[in-house]
């Protein structure tokens, strides 16, 4: 089954509008990963979060890793129609380093 | 600089044939990587391998075989295909252990 769990898998979004998808993991993460794939296209690495509690900032996404390491989320604020795509958070679990994948949340954007 | 390159792009098999996915990578990265991408599953490990010599299973290793020869090259061997096996593949390096991947453009398989 899915170690990793995403939600929503499906994020339909108004051009401009904010909107965040939520990774949650049942054990405790060594990192998080966050990739982008465009529809037809390769995943492509966004950012890796490694502390507890660590928030980092790339233009219009905010990515944030938890307090206790089992969950992420990555906000974006005004939605563009360059956003759309399918993002992946990836979990490495340190109980056994093993990285898993989430099912991605696939975003639409509405112009 | 190429990154990772995958070859075919695109191929359909027979069930029953066989075949070769190639991976290569010009960024002198020891750890490679194989996923498959399945409709709403994310991706899953197939193999990896963390160096020239060293391979081991994945999440998903049943039907595949790799090896890794030289740090560059990474093929993965389908024997007897199956329909099960549709599915995009994905070779991935890093240049330490689960660490941010760069991921080659991805071979879509149809076993019929």
């Amino acid at each position: 089954g899915q170690q990793v769990m995403q939600i929503p898998q499906y994020q339909h979004v108004q051009e401009g509008e904010d909107f965040t998808t939520y990774c949650n993991s049942s054990t405790t993460l060594s990192n998080i990963q966050w990739y982008k794939q465009r529809p037809g296209g390769h995943p492509v690495f966004l950012i890796q979060l490694v502390k507890s509690g660590e928030v980092k900032k790339q233009k219009r996404l905010t990515f944030q890793f938890g307090e206790a390491k089992k969950n992420s989320s990555l906000h974006i604020t005004a939605t563009q129609t360059t956003d759309v795509g399918t993002y992946f958070c990836a979990g490495l679990r340190a109980e056994d380093y093993k990285l898993s994948f989430g099912a991605g949340t696939t975003v639409t954007v509405r112009a | 600089n190429a990154g990772v390159t995958q070859t075919p792009k695109f191929r359909i098999l027979k069930i029953g044939q066989s075949m070769t996915l190639q991976c290569t990578q010009d960024m002198n990265h020891n750890y490679m990587y194989w996923y498959r991408q399945d409709p709403g599953m994310g991706l899953k490990l197939i193999y990896y391998s963390v160096g020239a010599g060293i391979t081991d299973k994945g999440e998903v290793p049943n039907g595949y075989n790799v090896s890794r020869s030289t740090t560059e090259d990474f093929p993965l061997r389908l024997e007897l295909a199956a329909p099960s096996q549709t599915s995009v593949y994905f070779c991935a390096s890093s240049r330490q252990g689960h660490t941010e991947a760069f991921f080659g453009q991805g071979t879509r398989l149809t076993v019929v």
